[in-house]
C-alpha cells in the first residue's frame, strides 16, 4: 500500500534561519507531488507542484523553494525564513494520468517562525 | 481563480441534523473532490464526483454538482459529533496541468 511521510511534525525556527521540510512516498512509482502552506483558519495555497524529478511548478512568489532530487522525495526549503512564513505545511501526492486522481496528505508540519 | 469557494464558512448543528456545504467555482473541471480535515491534521479525501455527475452517495454523504451553475454541495445526514472537523472542495480544472486547488473551508461544529 501507499504511504506518505512527511516531518518533522513542529518546528520552530527563528527569523532568518534556513528550512528544509521534507517528504516522500512510499509503494507507488513516478507521483505528482504538492506542497501547500494553510494559515491558521484557512484554506491550502498550492505552493509548489512536481509532475517528475527536476520538474516543479511555483504557483505563488514566495521566500520558498521545493526540489524534487528523487522521483518520491520533495522538499521544501527556505535560505532565510521570514515571520509571514509560519503556518501548517502539508505534501500530498497523486496518481499520475487520468482525471479522477484523488490527492493522498501527509499529516503536515507546524512552523513557527519566531 | 480557480479554486472553489465554500460557504458557510462555519456552521454549527446538533447530533442527528444534516449538515449541508456548498462550494461554488469559476472555471471549467474535470472533476470535483470533497476532503476533510481534522483539527492540525492531513486532508483525507472523502469523495469525488467526475464533471458528467449529478449525484453520488457515499455512506452518510450525498455530493451533488451543477456544472451550469459551477457550484457543488455536501451534504452529511444524520450527524455525528465524530463528524466534526473542517470540511473543504478541491478541483481540478480542464486543461490546467493537474494542480489541485482546495477552497477556504467550512468549520463544522456538531454539538452532542
Amino acid at each position: 500500500s501507499q504511504t506518505i511521510h512527511q516531518w518533522p511534525a513542529t518546528l520552530v525556527q527563528p527569523v532568518g534561519s534556513p528550512l528544509s521540510l521534507e517528504c516522500t512516498v512510499e509503494g507507488t512509482s513516478n507521483p505528482n507531488l504538492y506542497w501547500y502552506r494553510q494559515a491558521a483558519g484557512r484554506g491550502l495555497q498550492l505552493l509548489f507542484y512536481s509532475i517528475g524529478i527536476d520538474q516543479i511548478s511555483s504557483e505563488v512568489p514566495q521566500n520558498l523553494s521545493a526540489s524534487r532530487p528523487q522521483d518520491r522525495q520533495f522538499i521544501l526549503s527556505s535560505k532565510k525564513l521570514l515571520l509571514s512564513d509560519s503556518g501548517f505545511y502539508l505534501c500530498a501526492w497523486s496518481v499520475k494520468g487520468g482525471i479522477s486522481t484523488e490527492a493522498f496528505f501527509g499529516q503536515g508540519t507546524r512552523l513557527t517562525v519566531v | 481563480s480557480q479554486q472553489g469557494e465554500e460557504d458557510p464558512q462555519a456552521l454549527s448543528i446538533q447530533e442527528g441534523e444534516n449538515a449541508t456545504m456548498n462550494c461554488s467555482y469559476k472555471t471549467s473541471i474535470n472533476n470535483l473532490q470533497w476532503y476533510r480535515q481534522n483539527s492540525g491534521r492531513g486532508l483525507v479525501h472523502l469523495i469525488l464526483i467526475r464533471s458528467n455527475e449529478r449525484e453520488k452517495h457515499s455512506g452518510r454523504l450525498r455530493v451533488t454538482l451543477d456544472t451550469s451553475k459551477k457550484s457543488s454541495s455536501l451534504l452529511i445526514t444524520a450527524s455525528r459529533a465524530a463528524d466534526t472537523a473542517s470540511y473543504f472542495c478541491a478541483l481540478i480544472s480542464s486543461g490546467s496541468a493537474r494542480q489541485l486547488t482546495f477552497g477556504s473551508g467550512t468549520q463544522l461544529t456538531v454539538l452532542p
